[in-house]
């Protein structure tokens, strides 16, 4: 079974500064994890994810988040936060390969960043 | 477009009633699923289909919802006797891979009266 946490559903930050979204996973598998982005009006699309190899993942605007195995930690960061990157994000696990992989995806219940001039 | 379409944007019924939801996944995704997300909630997991089969229909919460995609490419969600606690917006998302990387449409916002 798998499940995450992500701390703060409501984060505020300057434009400039560094963002910051926590997440937490619980998994009795290796885990593939995600960041799931919702920008106003518009789908969820995918931020970046870790499946295996190397613990810190790029993905996209400049994203990236390092998988802490014993953290059990999946924090997005942004070293320098845009007014264009106020939207909600969401964390998700799914059991690895060792577990049968698949995309049959656990949500957190979602971070909404809000960017201040 | 090239991306998921999900009809209707917005739909509003009363309780009892019968609803369909229409998911029109990306060309050549095989795989389809179906998820929900309740106000201030992540999206649940609902249903699964590979090809016109439901290969995981776990996440269904009851009976009264029900799933098909009977050529393997739209997908209709039905909910009979809808109740309040269904209100919720239901995701439809298609992929080509096993590794978590879903292509979400913009939802179907289901409110029930």
């Amino acid at each position: 079974a798998q499940s995450v946490t992500q701390l703060g559903s409501h984060v505020s930050v300057s434009e400039g500064a560094l963002v910051l979204l926590r997440c937490n996973y619980s998994s009795s598998v290796p885990p593939y994890l995600f960041w799931y982005v919702q920008y106003p009006n518009q789908g969820l699309q995918l931020l970046l994810k870790y499946t295996t190899g190397a613990t810190l993942v790029k993905g996209i605007n400049g994203f990236e988040a390092e998988f802490k195995k014993s953290e059990t930690s999946f924090h997005l960061t942004k070293p320098s936060a845009h007014m264009s990157d106020a939207a909600e994000y969401f964390c998700a696990v799914t059991p690895g390969s060792l577990g049968g992989g698949g995309n049959k995806l656990t949500f957190g219940t979602g971070t909404q960043l809000k960017v201040e001039l | 477009g090239a991306g998921v379409s999900q009809t209707p944007s917005n739909k509003v019924t009363e309780k009892g009633k019968y609803v369909e939801l229409r998911c029109d996944p990306i060309s050549g995704h095989t795989a389809l699923y179906w998820y929900r997300q309740s106000l201030g909630q992540g999206p649940e997991f609902l249903i699964y289909f590979q090809g016109t089969g439901a290969a995981d229909d776990s996440g269904l919460p009851n009976d009264r919802f029900f799933a098909v995609r009977p050529e393997g490419s739209v997908s209709t969600l039905k909910i009979q006797r809808t109740e309040r606690g269904d209100s919720a917006v239901y995701l439809c998302a298609s992929s080509t891979t096993n590794t978590g990387e879903l292509f979400f449409g913009e939802g179907s916002r289901l409110t029930v009266l």
